[in-house]
């Protein structure tokens, strides 16, 4: 069974970039899509980006200027990359497989000074 | 970009009785394959969200026979049939066929 789980800086100074990794655990990496998706505190859920292990990229349109996804597939490890952070970036990020409803445990990231 | 509208925001629910949520997309999530990519989530106080049904109304191994989706094109549903105390929390639909997007969540509460 695939298991997921987010690491990275809990504190990111604004305009900087924000930076996580997910480890898969368990089971296939496959030729699946890997999910970033974030979560403001009280609010809804926001797709970031996916990734597919081929190294095919898809993007929030909304964030596409400033995120990159990236796998490295030796390490079973998939990264986010958020450019010019501010505070409206603060939020719960989840790494996720979609399709079979895996996702993460989430890490807070809190953009401030 | 395609628009998940649910309705409705909250939804406040007697233990034993039913509950509904609607969730309406923007555009038709019918694949080429003939399936329907759409999913319903729910997130418990405190957790990650755990994918309910996919598809439109396959219920993940191990979900209550109690929830049950439907819909086609761009109208979906899913329904409780007897609400417990342990299904408290905000739903999500989401659908994957144009990118990904998320409904902007119901919240269930017990009366």
């Amino acid at each position: 069974q695939v298991q997921l789980q987010e690491s990275g800086p809990g504190l990111v100074k604004p305009s900087e970039t924000l930076s996580l990794t997910c480890t898969i655990a368990g089971g296939s990496i496959g030729k699946y899509y890997w999910s970033w998706i974030r979560q403001p505190a009280g609010k809804g859920l926001e797709w970031i980006g996916r990734i597919q292990t081929s190294g095919t990229t898809d993007y929030n349109p909304s964030l596409k200027s400033r995120v990159a996804v990236s796998v490295d597939t030796s390490k079973r490890q998939f990264s986010l990359k958020l450019t010019s952070v501010t505070a409206a970036d603060t939020a719960v990020y989840y790494c996720a497989f979609l399709g079979a409803g895996i996702w993460g445990q989430g890490s807070l990231v809190t953009v401030s000074s | 970009d395609v628009v998940m509208t649910q309705i409705p925001l909250s939804l406040s629910v007697t233990p034993g009785q039913p509950a509904s949520i609607s969730c309406k997309s923007s555009q038709s999530l019918l694949r080429s394959d003939g399936k329907t990519s759409l999913y319903w989530y729910l997130q418990k106080p405190g957790q990650s969200p755990q994918l309910l049904i996919y598809e439109v109304s396959s219920r993940l191994s191990g979900v209550p026979d109690r929830f049950s989706g439907s819909g086609s094109g761009t109208e979906f549903t899913l329904q409780i049939s007897r609400v417990e105390a342990e299904d408290v929390g905000v739903y999500y639909c989401m659908q994957g066929i144009h990118l990904v997007t998320f409904g902007g969540g119901t919240k269930v509460e017990i009366k």
